[in-house]
């Protein structure tokens, strides 16, 4: 099993959907959850980051963690075609001085105008 | 956030060749890191670059084929050596902020054809 699933997708959506996009995990010790955007031969963006189970909104984005079923969402209101790219989920569990990230394999979104 | 300028943005390198990629930090920051993105793949972490010390490599990567240099808190470098077509991939320096590293941060990436 690994340590993060994503669904890859792809997703395609019209403009103005609710998007929900999640991971699952497999080690406890994750204590960071992030979700980071990816344009087509661009580098990630980090969009949120969370440490404790329950929800952060930012604007038209809600990250949300359950670390009791060890799920994480991120959701996306009144999504826009300026959304379309690859959503990656990633996970920190932190150890002596190194801080390592687990991603998920990402979530391609399409939003249709 | 960090601002993190990666060079070169792109190359087509040839078989066998090395090439170094330059990660420059607009501010001191501790944790910088190494990544590799294949084609159609997630991001892989490569090493931990360690200021005034030897990098930190994860399982399946070595010193011979990547080595990493950290001269200060703002730069590092990452050489590709001894190219295949398989290295071919988005290489992305990345850096951590925040008191436990819990952000972290990537530079837009070196993408690398091999030929």
């Amino acid at each position: 099993q690994k340590e993060v699933e994503q669904d890859p997708g792809p997703l395609s959506v019209p403009e103005g959907a609710i998007v929900s996009l999640n991971c699952t995990y497999s080690n406890s010790a994750f204590q960071y959850f992030m979700w980071y955007r990816q344009y087509s031969r661009k580098g990630p963006e980090l969009l949120m980051y969370t440490y404790s189970s329950g929800n952060k909104e930012d604007g038209r984005f809600t990250a949300q963690v359950d670390k009791s079923s060890k799920y994480i969402s991120l959701f996306i209101r009144d999504s826009q075609p300026s959304d379309s790219a690859t959503y990656l989920c990633a996970m920190i569990h932190s150890g002596g001085s190194n801080y390592k990230l687990t991603f998920g394999k990402g979530t391609l979104l399409t939003v249709n105008p | 956030s960090a601002v993190i300028s990666q060079k070169p943005s792109r190359d087509i390198c040839q078989r066998g060749t090395s090439l170094t990629i330059q990660c420059q930090v607009d501010s001191q920051v501790t944790m910088m890191f190494w990544y590799r993105q294949q084609p159609g793949q997630s991001l892989t972490l490569i090493a931990t670059a360690n200021q005034g010390s030897e990098a930190t490599y994860e399982s399946g990567f070595v010193i011979d084929k990547f080595p990493i240099s950290r001269p200060n808190l703002t730069f590092s470098t990452l050489t590709v050596s001894n190219m295949s077509p398989e290295d071919s991939s988005i290489y992305l320096c990345s850096v951590g902020e925040g008191l436990s590293g819990n952000t972290i941060y990537f530079g837009e990436g070196s993408w690398l054809t091999v030929v």
